[in-house]
């Protein structure tokens, strides 16, 4: 496609459930990111992606929250027993190569609004 | 690490009048620097990114930034601001050599630009 795509684009789930969240990144884009943004709140950085290699997993909050992706398409961030903290704006983004030492423009989908009641 | 500080959390501006963003980061390595802006309900897009070259750097919609290597600062301008200018603006670093670091971008608090008729 064009642009990032995200689904579901909002989701209302109970606590404790557990919730997948989809990016499909622009085409040709061998990175891939995911960010949180909770209400008033700036953009947390949550996991990033680079090719093949092993994804930098430093920005995931806790043990409830993981990510995988297939090769260099489709990545699911999964939350796992969500809690009511958890409720957020959940932006995917993706890039050439990189942004980190090449400076490549990170492209960002228009996110999934998670509400966790 | 990097880190960056959106000093001001909202700017309220008359239509037609100047604007400036404030925009400091901290890093121990040459950085990449970025503007992005989200409009309301909609996904970050770019406004404009130093990377190397001239500190003035002018990005869509009549915005410019310039590069203050000495005062570590990246600050976002406009000369005259319309009503649609109304959104939030996040400032983003990354760093300029990979070399193990971060691959992603880092962003401010995010500054809301609020411009009144």
């Amino acid at each position: 496609g064009a642009g990032v795509s995200q689904s579901p684009s909002n989701k209302v789930t109970e606590k404790g459930k557990d919730v997948e969240l989809r990016c499909d990144p622009i085409s040709g884009h061998t990175a891939l990111y995911w960010y949180r943004q909770r209400l008033g709140q700036g953009l947390e950085f949550l996991i990033y992606f680079q090719g093949n290699s092993a994804p930098d997993k430093s920005g995931l909050p806790s043990d409830r929250f993981s990510a995988e992706r297939t090769g260099e398409s489709v990545s699911t961030l999964t939350i796992q027993r969500t809690q009511q903290e958890d409720s957020a704006v959940y932006l995917c983004a993706s890039s050439l190569e990189r942004a980190g030492g090449t400076g490549n423009t990170i492209y960002f989908g228009e996110g999934s609004w998670l509400t966790v009641v | 690490a990097q880190s960056v500080t959106q000093l001001d959390s909202q700017v309220p501006v008359f239509e037609e009048a100047p604007v400036e963003l404030r925009c400091n980061y901290s890093s121990s390595v040459s950085v990449y620097l970025f503007w992005y802006v989200q409009y309301p309900n909609q996904g970050l897009q770019l406004l404009l990114k130093y990377l190397s070259g001239s500190t003035l750097v002018k990005g869509i919609n009549g915005f410019e930034a310039e590069f203050n290597k000495s005062q570590t600062s990246f600050h976002l301008r406009k000369p005259s601001v319309h009503i649609s200018d109304t959104a939030e603006y996040f400032c983003a670093v990354t760093t300029l050599n990979y070399g193990g670091s971060q691959g992603n971008l880092i962003f401010g608090k995010g500054t809301k630009l609020s411009v009144k008729p």
